[in-house]
């Protein structure tokens, strides 16, 4: 439960906005990621950082910027959202390279674009 | 187009039946499969996971069922309780990638 944190929890914000959400892991992996949950939708997954470099993104909208500064930390800077980015945003981590491809999420932030 | 399809959507159990939770895949480079639980509040953590070279996988009252051939794998949940009513996710991903590919989830409630 603790292994992967995100800050904050829950975040209402006006489409004019600009707001950053912040994951954090504590478990030693080398990758992370954003997904965006949405009600009846799968996970979609947006950003994948291995060893910091950013190595996938699913044509996410750029008003979505995403930023690793180290192995550890992982940011989502949201800009001119739209009501229908209004959703659960996941982070995630796993060890790359590993015997598997675990990946860990956080609690998640509940996004609401008013 | 979704690669994983998952069903049913939604499950009502009887505590101490058993709960059965299907899914279905088309990219035959798959080779891991990881089912998650997530309860309301909190992120998917992961129950159990598949890799394609044995049929079946079992942790407690947790069972994979893996079919190959068919492109099939299952979720099977013994003596459900209470405790289990949850949404359920499928996945499925190369191992050379880091992509899971989720179904859209079973809602599972089980009644006292």
């Amino acid at each position: 439960e603790t292994g992967v944190t995100q800050t904050p929890r829950h975040l209402v914000m006006g489409m004019t906005n600009k707001k950053s959400l912040k994951c954090e892991q504590h478990l030693g992996h080398n990758a992370m990621y954003w997904y965006k949950q949405s009600a009846k939708k799968p996970l979609e997954l947006m950003f994948v950082y291995s060893l910091e470099e950013r190595v996938e993104n699913n044509s996410v909208p750029s008003r979505f910027s995403p930023e690793c500064p180290n192995s550890s930390h992982l940011f989502l800077h949201l800009h001119t959202l739209q009501p229908e980015d209004s959703a659960l945003y996941l982070c995630a981590s796993s060890q790359v390279g590993g015997a598997g491809y675990e990946q860990y999420f956080g609690p998640g932030t509940r996004l609401t674009v008013t | 187009q979704q690669q994983v399809k998952q069903s049913p959507q939604s499950l009502i159990v009887q505590k101490g039946g058993i709960s059965i939770i299907n899914c279905a895949y088309e990219n035959t480079a798959f080779d891991y499969f990881p089912w998650y639980q997530q309860f309301p509040g909190k992120g998917p953590a992961l129950l159990i996971a598949i890799r394609p070279d044995v049929s079946e996988k079992k942790e407690g009252r947790f069972t994979i069922s893996f079919n190959k051939s068919a492109k099939q794998f299952s979720l099977h949940i013994m003596d459900s309780q209470p405790g289990d009513s949850a949404t359920y996710f499928c996945a499925a991903s190369k191992n050379s990638g880091y992509a899971l590919n989720f179904g859209k989830g079973t809602s599972l409630l089980v009644t006292p």
